[in-house]
């Protein structure tokens, strides 16, 4: 039982390239999420999901998209990176109360 | 709305102190509550749990209770080891919505 994984671990983009992070979960939860750490910041919620095909925003949802067209997957897409979002990304399931959290995604936007 | 403050850090305690993490929350409705802690260049784990009025979480040490009288959830232990060297978060769960985190303590424990 792996949990939640993310790829890459880290990543390095020059500003205005875009590309996805991925998320996935082998414990059948419904609910996924996407956070950002940022130093001092603690952890804002970008997206979520409670299910296949539905998706909502969260805190910081601007310049990121995601879908879910599966139980196990959810990816996070940058359109066109920034400075700004320079940040350690974390991906979370959720079981009733309770949520796991993926190693996370150290991105580098220069 | 729905919001947990904890207290700001850094706190450097020293080997064998005992610790308190303040956390008091608002909240609608009756959620659960958390604490995550975070060791460097890991993601979150779950350390304790209370998901009613007067319950106490308990792990490796770390307890908490769940006060629904003064909305607190203080994380506390009786004598930190140097391992413990981490960022602790406090967090409630309103079940149908998103978790909602503090803003997360950063502990240092020195031998």
């Amino acid at each position: 039982n792996a949990g939640v994984t993310q790829t890459p671990k880290f990543q390095v983009l020059k500003t205005g390239q875009s590309m996805t992070l991925q998320c996935a979960q082998d414990m059948n939860h419904e609910y996924m999420s996407w956070y950002r750490q940022d130093p001092g910041m603690g952890l804002r919620l970008i997206h979520y999901s409670v299910g296949a095909g539905i998706t909502d925003q969260g805190e910081v949802p601007n310049g990121y998209n995601v879908s879910r067209s599966t139980t196990e997957d959810f990816p996070l897409r940058l359109l066109s990176a920034a400075p700004s979002q320079t940040s350690v990304y974390f991906c979370a399931a959720r079981d009733g109360y309770e949520q796991y959290f993926g190693p996370g995604t150290r991105l580098t936007v220069t | 709305g729905n919001s947990v403050t904890q207290m700001e850090g850094p706190v450097t305690l020293s080997e064998e102190a005992f610790l308190t993490i303040n956390c008091t929350y608002t909240a609608t409705g009756y959620p659960s509550l958390f604490w995550y802690v975070q060791y460097p260049g890991e993601g979150l784990q779950l350390l304790l749990k209370a998901t009613k009025a007067d319950d106490k979480g308990s792990n490796k040490g770390f307890e908490a209770t769940y006060r629904k009288e003064t909305t607190s959830f203080h994380l506390e232990k009786g004598s930190v080891q140097v391992s413990d060297s981490a960022v602790y978060f406090c967090a409630l769960s309103p079940l149908v919505t998103p978790l909602v985190f503090g803003k997360g303590t950063r502990l240092s424990v020195i031998a």
